[in-house]
């Protein structure tokens, strides 16, 4: 079945540290987004691509970096340098432009300690 | 730049009683509007979407949208809103480059 993996679901890290979270897809989507979910805020865009080798920084991407060197692949670094790490990330992703319907991963619990 | 605004935060009401939740958002050129829920503990779940033609849209469990293009508006509503109701609901604008949420509403149902 197709879909949206995202690895791993719960994640503890030390503060200082950086971590990756693997967002993967076998879809054939063009379009990939890194959001982050904190209560009372909703889900706020971290980064988004629409191709390969190409990617746009969203609404909170201070402290994050991301690459899309495949399609089916759209990781996201949380550095050090983000200040308040501890969140719930989703990943989504949708074929072509908008319209299109949206796919959801299951989510990743960072805690930093 | 293109935002989505929930007006409420938090909203309590009975069962029986009449849900609107308020959506505006901002964005000049063409929209698709989205209405998610996520029940507690679960995973997001479209309620119900916009990409043109009648801008009243009816989704799943009894749920309707009125997408209002003068007001920038896409507002939810459910005549009579059940304990299972609880959860949050989010509106999401999609245009052809990004996909942005709203900050979310929280609804109490209380039996």
């Amino acid at each position: 079945d197709g879909g949206i993996t995202q690895s791993p679901k719960y994640l503890f890290r030390k503060e200082g540290q950086n971590v990756t979270l693997s967002c993967e897809q076998n879809l054939n989507h063009d379009a990939m987004y890194w959001y982050r979910q904190d209560p009372g805020q909703g889900l706020r865009l971290i980064y988004y691509s629409q191709i390969v080798n190409d990617f746009q920084k969203g609404d909170i991407a201070e402290g994050y970096s991301v690459s899309r060197e495949k399609k089916e692949s759209f990781p996201l670094t949380v550095t050090s340098a983000q200040k308040n790490p501890t969140a719930f990330y989703l990943c989504a992703s949708h074929r072509g432009f908008s319209g299109n319907t949206i796919y959801f991963g299951e989510g990743s619990w960072l805690t930093v300690v | 730049a293109q935002s989505v605004s929930q007006h409420n935060h938090h909203v309590i009401l009975s069962e029986a009683a009449s849900l609107e939740l308020g959506c505006n958002y901002s964005y000049g050129g063409t929209v698709n509007l989205f209405w998610y829920v996520q029940y507690p503990g679960q995973h997001l779940q479209l309620l119900l979407k916009y990409f043109s033609g009648d801008p009243l849209v009816k989704g799943i469990k009894g749920f309707e949208a009125e997408f209002i293009k003068s007001k920038f508006s896409f507002n939810l509503r459910k005549p009579s809103v059940q304990w299972s109701d609880t959860a949050e609901y989010f509106c999401a604008l999609h245009n052809d480059y990004k996909l942005s949420f709203g900050a979310g509403t929280t609804v109490t149902v209380r039996a």
